[in-house]
């Protein structure tokens, strides 16, 4: 059964601060996917990852895959309040869009 | 460029009633997923069309249907429906399916099943 674990489950940061959310997946999926989503609103698509090694950076967030670990990081650098968001990562395994996404990790950034 | 569009937004059924709710797709998008969103299950993957036919489909009772028409546009429909069908339907669409692309997700459908 795909298991995908994300921690923390829930984030608590100040301002200015640096934090990385991990993402395990339970299969030898080389495609990684992490998306945003703010309450009461859909998914946003931040990362793709697509093979061992990818590094993909946008703004203060950073993303990282590493298949032989079978672990992807979502890095955030001096976080900000509008980062404030549940952060998804998910695996994709076939040839479909069927994706098993992590239980999330709610981010609330704090002044 | 539109994307994905999902009506209605919000939905209030009864238990044992049946339930059709649509997506649009980006225009040039052939694939289509469906999504239930909970907060104690969390996202799980409903079935997926790609040329009006299904392609892949999750761990869902019967109850649970869906379908594509020529214009790539998706419907899903749930009979008979329970309480704990209650939850945020997502529909998800892409170029090709194919897993290299990112989903591009719409708003959602809010049901409520009293």
């Amino acid at each position: 059964e795909l298991k995908v674990e994300q921690n923390p489950l829930f984030l608590s940061m100040q301002e200015g601060k640096n934090y990385t959310i991990y993402c395990n997946y339970s299969t030898t999926s080389d495609r990684l996917y992490w998306y945003r989503q703010d309450p009461g609103k859909s998914l946003e698509s931040l990362f793709v990852l697509l093979s061992n090694g990818a590094v993909k950076q946008e703004g203060r967030l950073m993303a990282s895959l590493d298949t032989k670990a079978r672990l992807s990081t979502l890095h955030i650098t001096a976080a900000v309040h509008d980062l404030s968001a549940t952060y998804f990562c998910a695996e994709n395994t076939g040839t479909a869009s069927k994706l098993t996404f992590g239980t999330g990790t709610r981010l609330q950034v704090t002044l | 460029k539109a994307g994905v569009t999902q009506t209605p937004r919000y939905l209030i059924k009864t238990r044992g009633q049946q339930v059709t709710l649509s997506c649009s797709p980006i225009s040039g998008h052939r694939s289509v997923s469906w999504y239930q969103q909970t907060p104690g299950q969390g996202l799980q993957f409903l079935f997926e069309y790609f040329s009006e036919t299904q392609r892949n489909k999750g761990n869902f009772p019967g109850r649970f249907s869906g379908r594509q028409f020529s214009n790539s546009r998706s419907e899903m429909n749930v009979s008979t429906l329970e309480l704990g069908d209650s939850a945020l339907y997502l529909c998800a669409s892409s170029l090709a399916g194919g897993g290299n692309s990112p989903l591009h997700f719409g708003n959602g459908t809010r049901l409520t099943v009293t």
